[in-house]
C-alpha cells in the first residue's frame, strides 16, 4: 500500500531562519504532493500544490520541491515569524484522485 | 464565498449510542470527503463522493459507520453503534472540480465517546 511519511518529531526553530519539513512517500510517483496548514482545533488549509513534472513551487515565503527519485518533498518556510508556528501536513494524491495525508509535522517559531 | 459547514461542532455520546454529523460544502463543489483526524494523526480518509456518487469508501468500516449525500449537496456521515475508538474529530473538505485539487476543510467535529 501507499505510504506518506513526515517527521513526527516538533521542528523548533529561530524567528528570522528557514524551516525545512520532509515528506517521503513509497511506490509509484504521486501525481501531486500537496501541503496545508493545520492549527489546533480548525481544518486544515491549503497551502501549495506541485505536480509530477515540477521540480519546485514557491508562493511569497514558502517553497516547496519535488523529487521524483528520490521520492521525496521538501517545505521551506524563509524568515519565520512565531506566526507560522502550526502542523504542517503533506498530502499525495494520485491521477485518479486517491487522497492520502501525511501525520503531520509540527513546526514551533521562538522569537 | 461561504466556507465548508459543519455541525455539530462538539458531541459527547457513550458508547453503543448513534450520532450523526452533517457538512455543507462550497456551493458548486462537485467532490466531497469525510475525513477521520485522530489526536496526533493526519486526517484519514473515510469516503469521497462526487456529486452523489461514491467515488472511495474503502476506509469506512462499513459496519458501523455510513455516509450520504442526498442531490450532491449536503452530506451527513453517521455512526452506529460508537465506539471507544471512535473519538475523534470529523473533518468534511469539498474540492471545485478536480478530484485532485486543493481542498477547503470545514471547522469539524470534535467527538467524544465515553
Amino acid at each position: 500500500s501507499q505510504k506518506i511519511e513526515q517527521n513526527s518529531e516538533a521542528l523548533n526553530i529561530q524567528e528570522g531562519k528557514t524551516a525545512t519539513l520532509t515528506c517521503n512517500y513509497t511506490n509509484y510517483s504521486p501525481a501531486y504532493l500537496q501541503w496545508y496548514r493545520q492549527d489546533p482545533g480548525r481544518g486544515p488549509v491549503f497551502l501549495l500544490l506541485i505536480r509530477e513534472n515540477e521540480k519546485e513551487k514557491r508562493k511569497e515565503r514558502l517553497k516547496v520541491t519535488f523529487d521524483t527519485t528520490l521520492k521525496q518533498s521538501l517545505f521551506h518556510i524563509t524568515a519565520s515569524q512565531p506566526a507560522d508556528s502550526a502542523t504542517y501536513l503533506c498530502a499525495r494524491t494520485d491521477s485518479w484522485g486517491k487522497f492520502q495525508f501525511g501525520a503531520g509535522t509540527q513546526v514551533v517559531v521562538t522569537p | 464565498e461561504a466556507g465548508v459547514a459543519q455541525s455539530p461542532r462538539y458531541k459527547i455520546i457513550e458508547k453503543r449510542q448513534s450520532v450523526a454529523f452533517w457538512c455543507n460544502p462550497i456551493s458548486g463543489h462537485a467532490t466531497l470527503y469525510w475525513y477521520q483526524q485522530i489526536l496526533g494523526q493526519g486526517p484519514k480518509l473515510l469516503i469521497q463522493f462526487q456529486n452523489n456518487g461514491v467515488v472511495d469508501d474503502s476506509q469506512l468500516p462499513k459496519d458501523r459507520f455510513s455516509a450520504e449525500r442526498l442531490k450532491g449537496v449536503d452530506s451527513t456521515l453517521k455512526i452506529q453503534p460508537a465506539k471507544l475508538e471512535d473519538s475523534a474529530v470529523y473533518l468534511c473538505a469539498s474540492t471545485p472540480g478536480s478530484r485532485t485539487g486543493e481542498q477547503y476543510f470545514g471547522p469539524g467535529t470534535r467527538l467524544t465517546v465515553t
